[in-house]
């Protein structure tokens, strides 16, 4: 079954450093979400994609934060100047544009952000 | 309001049933999913239901929706240890472009 890859796994950055998380999602799919999860708390939406623009973000998609679609293949998340409180998992997603918007989101195994 | 609420801890023997609840505040909410998350994996689709239907039965799951109290439920039957992770309750609401919102997610443990 097709499904969503993110790289690395683990990602260990100094405080004030650029990071950028790499996701591959699911071929046939059109939208596609960042998430994190802080340890201990929730799942949060970061940012929805389609169509080569952000559809919708959250209020936590500051101006640090980018995403970008490079190639036909990549999603990346852009951090530009790390802080100790983006230490986090996360998580992107893809979903279908076929048929409904109600299509369930598929979700990679996420990639761990350790700030140091 | 867009809270999704879920109780934080459920222990339960093998061969018994789970179930897991989740309450939700905003009635514009009319997708609902569940999401299943083994340590330090990703997040894996258990099963969703649209607001149409009150009922959804999917092998050992079944998922209730009581529209007019807001209240989902996921029920496992003959639980098993590998059934041992957090479960977590999204909801999509209908004007969004598939923002989910999620519960802080249900540690489930399946004791022998």
């Amino acid at each position: 079954e097709p499904e969503v890859t993110q790289t690395p796994s683990h990602q260990v950055t100094q405080m004030g450093q650029e990071v950028i998380l790499r996701c591959v999602p699911i071929s046939n799919h059109l939208y596609f979400y960042w998430y994190r999860q802080i340890l201990g708390q929730k799942v949060e939406f970061l940012v929805s994609f389609y169509n080569n623009e952000i559809s919708e973000k959250s209020e936590i998609f500051d101006d640090q934060f980018s995403v970008e679609r490079p190639d036909g293949s990549n999603f990346t998340l852009k951090i530009r100047s790390t802080k100790l409180e983006d230490s986090a998992m996360y998580f992107c997603a893809s979903r279908s544009g076929v048929e409904y918007s109600n299509q369930p989101q598929h979700f990679g195994d996420g990639t761990r952000l350790s700030i140091l | 309001g867009e809270d999704v609420e879920q109780s934080l801890f459920l222990s339960v023997r093998e061969g018994d049933s789970s179930v897991i609840n989740c309450t939700y505040t905003d009635s514009s909410s009319t997708y609902l999913y569940w999401y299943k998350q083994e340590p330090g994996a990703g997040l894996q689709l258990l099963t969703y239901i649209f607001s149409n239907m009150d009922m959804k039965q999917d092998q050992r799951l079944t998922v209730l929706l009581n529209k007019k109290d807001k209240h989902l439920s996921l029920r496992i039957a003959d639980t098993q240890t590998g059934d041992s992770a957090i479960y977590f309750c999204a909801e999509k609401k209908d004007d969004s472009w598939g923002k989910f919102q999620f519960g802080a997610g249900t540690q489930v443990v399946v004791t022998p």
